[in-house]
């Protein structure tokens, strides 16, 4: 969805650096989510974030949301082959109650 | 067994036949999504219900349909595939959205 603009498309990193990825809304959000997807397969739920400057960790993985609630990223540290893969952020608009979805960012990680 | 289930996993159809894919879910959730997934694109919403008698078209609803057979059940039918409905195709369900959405494991569709 144009509402929601993911950057960078595809990322091709070396295992142990560090990457972030971008989730750009063009309104206010409600809740912005961060799910991953291993190909093919289905999304894994990561972490929601709800409130302005906001900023949460899943093991390696840290994702913040700025004060304004438009804008979301998602950093990896120090990567590993697991974490290769898709990573989407969905968005809850005024509270509807269902997600639009970016288009997604294609994570490889080279040994 | 998977909390939310999709049959088939994968399935190949002809122009014009009707297809349907099913999703049942163990959460006990009321809400119940659709979506497909193309190269590129993400997912985008093609139906979802938040109760057995409440049905809302997504963004992309039109060449589909879907029914809401119990709390568990919600299944997506094309009345006449055609091959740009070639898709991954999931089903997600959830009980409110900070959670998040459960997501079965997709049917991957192809219109020949």
């Amino acid at each position: 969805s144009q509402e929601l603009e993911q950057s960078p498309q595809s990322l091709i990193v070396q295992e142990g650096k560090n990457l972030t990825i971008n989730c750009t809304s063009s309104k206010t959000l409600y809740g912005l989510y961060w799910y991953k997807q291993k190909y093919g397969e289905g999304l894994i739920f990561l972490m929601m974030l709800q409130k302005g400057g906001e900023e949460k960790s899943h093991e390696k993985i840290t994702a913040k949301l700025d004060e304004k609630k438009q804008q979301s990223s998602l950093h990896i540290t120090a990567s590993q082959p697991s974490h290769a893969g898709i990573y989407l952020c969905g968005a809850d608009f005024q509270g509807a109650q269902k997600l639009v979805f970016g288009q997604g960012t294609r994570l490889t990680i080279n040994p | 067994d998977a909390d939310v289930t999709q049959t088939p996993r994968n399935r190949i159809t002809k122009t014009g036949k009707r297809i349907m894919l099913e999703c049942s879910q163990t959460k006990g959730h009321d809400r119940m999504y659709w979506y497909r997934q193309d190269p590129g694109l993400g997912l985008r919403l093609i139906y979802y219900s938040f109760d057995v008698k409440d049905i809302n078209k997504g963004e992309i609803s039109d060449g589909y349909s879907v029914s809401r057979q119990a709390q568990a059940k919600f299944s997506l039918s094309l009345e006449s595939a055609i091959p740009n409905q070639t898709a991954l195709y999931f089903c997600a369900t959830s009980e409110t959205l900070h959670h998040g959405y459960t997501f079965g494991s997709g049917t991957r569709l192809t219109v020949v």
